[in-house]
């Protein structure tokens, strides 16, 4: 079957626009995350949701990041007033259930590069 | 040959000759560990995980040794290919407390020599 999916692959915005990244999880999944890939760096986490609500967003680095997952499914992250340390691999992953040791799937992640 | 944790960032092997990979973890809490393959432009695959209650779990080709005193976690492969070839990270968690996101370490990048 489809695994995570992530449009667009590669973004490229000036500074101080708005950009939506967006993630389509494996079919029946109800957990869902996103993480940000500095180069030469591990994913660090940034917002867990467990169906249409965010259960953790503690890795949201401020107030312009904000991400939504409306009917459970899909996600959104967006980005405001983009700024050039923002410029990363956006990855996004889902699990069956955030219950227990479900393994998490990423995707192949979203270049953003923030000029 | 052997990578001494992150702090060795790149480990050079023989196609044929077993790979060992590092981390030293920071949470002394965490009971849940992962590690994850990332081939350049896609996202982490992930290899094997092991709980807190166990030291070793095996795989196929691979193996997970995890040392809590030390809080070390190492990745053993069996006669490395050069489809092995990729960034291999750590990650780790505390799930009984609710918490679901992943800690990742920065990454060893393995290389397989033909």
């Amino acid at each position: 079957g489809a695994g995570v999916s992530q449009t667009p692959s590669n973004k490229v915005t000036e500074k101080g626009k708005y950009v939506e990244l967006r993630c389509d999880p494996i079919s029946g999944h109800t957990a869902l995350y996103w993480y940000r890939q500095s180069l030469g760096q591990g994913p660090e986490f940034l917002i867990y949701f467990q169906g249409t609500g965010a259960a953790d967003d503690s890795g949201l680095p401020n107030d312009r990041f904000f991400a939504v997952r409306p009917e459970g499914s899909v996600s959104t992250l967006k980005i405001q007033r983009t700024e050039r340390g923002d410029s990363a691999v956006y990855l996004c992953a889902s699990s069956q259930s955030a219950t227990s040791y479900n393994e998490q799937f990423f995707g192949p992640g979203t270049r953003l590069t923030v000029l | 040959g052997e990578s001494v944790g992150l702090h060795l960032p790149t480990l050079s092997v023989q196609e044929g000759d077993n790979s060992i990979i590092n981390c030293a973890y920071s949470n002394s809490a965490s009971d849940y560990f992962i590690w994850y393959k990332q081939e350049s432009g896609k996202g982490p695959q992930f290899i094997i995980d092991i709980r807190s209650n166990m030291d070793k779990r095996q795989g196929q080709r691979v193996t997970v040794l995890l040392n809590k005193t030390v809080k070390h976690l190492s990745l053993q492969i069996a006669a490395t290919q050069p489809g092995d070839s990729a960034v291999y990270f750590c990650a780790e968690t505390k799930r009984d407390t609710g918490r679901r996101a992943l800690t990742f370490g920065s990454g060893t990048r393995l290389q397989v020599q033909p």
